[in-house]
Parts: structure tokens; C-alpha cells; sequence
């Protein structure tokens, strides 16, 4: 079956604009969670939704980030004011609400870029 | 709060050669613990994962990561690598009560032919 889908792959803005990132997870997931990879590092955890709700948004970096999930499927991350240290690899990643820990499905990224 | 540590940023081995790429998390409690893989313009695909029982674990392409409490450790294993196996791997460790996960720096793979 599909998987995670995340549009654009890229996005090249300037420096102060907005920004949306969007993520379609796998069919039938009702967990989303946000990361963000900056270069040569390892992905940094953003938010979890479950449902249409952010269950966790502890690693939102400050105000201007901002995500939501209306229907429980698609989410959207919005970058407000974006600065140059936001240019980064976007990951989102669904799972199953199986109980414990969910094995997370990520997509391939989108690739933002500041300048 | 949990943390990871991939001691090695780059690793260059022959092709054929066996591989064990090295890590350390730090979790008060049983973790669970995973290796995902990242080739270049892809996103990160699961190798194996660590949530209770036999601490040597197999994955997909034939890598296999053995759990050691008493040392923190996750360290993955293939006894003969690929040319395909050049990549980016990620150790990633997650808590209980909590989805998000917590990933190292990696370890780059390069392979010589």
C-alpha cells in the first residue's frame, strides 16, 4: 500500500515568509508525529498527534511553529517568520495505535531551505 | 530524560567484510530501542527493533543488533556487507509512556569495493 506522502519535496523561501509542510500518513493510522534533521544530525522529535489532537508538542522549537491535524488524517506544519535556522529536512511518520510503543512509518522529507 | 550516543560519525569497510556500527542510550528504564536506515533522498526505513525478550534481535537484510543492558548498548551486526548497504543508520530509542522517539547523530556508512 501507499505510504507516508509529504509535499513539497522542497521548498526554497526567504528569509521572514510562511510556510506550509504537509504529511499524508499511511491509511488507517491515527498517529502523526513531526521531526526535524538538520545537517549531519539525527531527527529531532516535534510533535504527536493522536487522532485530531497534539498529544505531545514538546520539541516545538518556539511560537512560530505550528501544526494541526483537523481530520485526524492529513496534518499540515506551519513555520511562521521562518529564519535560516530553520532550513532542514521536515520528516513526518504515522503509526498504529497498538499499544506500548508504535513502530513509526516515515515519509521522505521535505527539504527547506531559507535563504 | 533518555538520550543516544553513535560514537562513530563515519565508518569505511570492504565490501564483504562484517560490520558492527555502536550504540549507547541512556534510559532509567527498559527502552525501546531501534535501528533505522537512511539512504541518500529517502526516508528512514526500519532495520530492527528492541522491545522485550531475546536480546539479539534479526532484521530485514540481514542485520541483527543485540541488547545489552549492563553496557547501554544496541550495537548492529551484518557479517558481510554489501555495496548496497552504504547509508546513513540511526539508533533510536524510545520511553514508556511516551511515542516520541529519540534518535543518536548516525553513523555514515561507506563502502569500499
Amino acid at each position: 500500500g501507499a505510504g507516508v506522502s509529504q509535499t513539497p519535496s522542497n521548498k526554497v523561501t526567504e528569509k521572514g515568509k510562511y510556510v506550509e509542510l504537509r504529511c499524508d500518513p499511511i491509511s488507517g493510522h491515527t498517529a502523526l508525529y513531526w521531526y526535524r534533521q538538520s545537517l549531519g544530525q539525527g531527527p529531532e522529535f516535534l510533535i504527536y498527534f493522536q487522532g485530531t489532537g497534539a498529544a505531545d508538542d514538546s520539541g516545538l522549537p518556539n511560537d512560530r511553529f505550528f501544526a494541526v491535524r483537523p481530520e485526524g488524517s492529513v496534518s499540515t506544519l506551519k513555520i511562521q517568520r521562518t529564519e535560516r535556522g530553520d532550513s532542514a529536512v521536515y520528516l513526518c511518520a504515522s503509526s498504529l495505535n497498538s499499544g506500548g510503543f508504535n513502530e513509526q512509518y516515515f515519509g521522505p522529507g521535505t527539504r527547506l531551505t531559507v535563504t | 530524560a533518555q538520550s543516544v550516543t553513535q560514537p562513530d560519525i563515519h565508518i569505511t569497510v570492504s565490501e564483504g567484510a562484517s560490520l558492527e556500527l555502536r550504540c549507547n542510550y541512556s534510559y532509567g528504564a527498559t527502552p525501546y530501542l531501534f535501528w533505522y536506515v537512511q539512504s541518500p533522498g529517502q526516508g528512514l526505513q526500519l532495520l530492527l527493533k528492541y522491545f522485550s525478550g531475546d536480546t539479539l534481535v534479526q532484521g530485514i537484510k540481514g542485520f541483527e543488533a543485540e541488547f545489552k543492558r549492563s553496557q547501554s548498548s544496541f550495537n548492529l551486526r551484518k557479517p558481510s556487507v554489501h555495496w548496497s548497504d552504504a547509508a546513513e543508520y540511526f539508533c533510536a530509542v524510545g520511553a514508556q509512556g511516551a511515542q516520541k522517539l529519540v534518535f543518536g547523530q548516525g553513523t555514515r556508512l561507506t563502502i569500499n569495493p
